[in-house]
């Protein structure tokens, strides 16, 4: 079945460096998403990447999506304590109808300050 | 204001003793799912419905069972066969191609 592999599994920085968590799916996407769960919450939705070699931005928050639509990126440019969590990339095989959402291990940031 | 409600929050279990989790959403989403988080390892799927009397068994659905007989209600039993119990527990739900839309989970304590 599909798999979904997310590294690194931890990252810890410091307050205004960078971050990077990547994912890569054993079998060709046809959208992924990322979610956000903080210490102790649920996870949150952030964006979702539907187009080979797609690119989007959210303020200091860029997802990249692979061309050949089996890996995915977040980056976070200058850290800030409001960014701790676990990041989780997930990914739809196949077409629009099937509904089961394949989610990576997630890679838990913590920033200090 | 629309949602997913999860309850209870905490839920203490002695072992062998079957639990009901509930799940009950207000926002008119076709498909529901489980979900099961352990540390480290990411959110692994139960069960999901796609629509009402439908379900179908995720990745890890040994010792677990659920019904849909409501469109706005998904339940889970955490059975006395489930070997390992203890987690936290999320319900989500979605419509068509939208995210999913996470409850805030219940957190189950067996011992």
């Amino acid at each position: 079945g599909q798999q979904v592999m997310q590294i690194p599994q931890y990252q810890h920085v410091q307050e205004g460096e960078d971050f990077t968590t990547y994912c890569n799916s054993s079998t060709t996407l046809s959208n992924i998403q990322w979610y956000k769960q903080r210490p102790g919450g649920h996870p949150v939705f952030l964006i979702q990447l539907v187009k080979s070699g797609e690119v989007k931005k959210q303020k200091r928050l860029t997802f990249q999506f692979g061309e050949a639509k089996k890996n995915s990126s977040l980056h976070i440019t200058a850290t800030q304590t409001t960014d701790v969590g676990t990041y989780f990339c997930a990914g739809y095989e196949g077409g629009g109808s099937n509904y089961k959402l394949t989610f990576g291990k997630g890679t838990l940031l913590t920033v200090n300050p | 204001d629309g949602g997913i409600t999860q309850s209870p929050k905490y839920l203490f279990r002695k072992e062998g003793q079957n639990v009901t989790l509930s799940c009950e959403q207000n926002l008119n989403h076709d498909a529901m799912y489980w979900y099961r988080q352990d540390p480290g390892q990411g959110l692994r799927l139960i069960y999901y419905s796609q629509i009402v009397n439908d379900f179908q068994k995720g990745d890890i659905a040994e010792g677990y069972s659920v019904s849909r007989e409501k469109k706005e209600s998904f339940p889970l039993t955490v059975t006395s066969a489930q070997k390992n119990p203890t987690a936290f527990y999320l319900c989500a739900s979605r419509v068509g191609g939208s995210p999913l839309h996470f409850g805030n989970g219940t957190r189950l304590t067996v011992t």
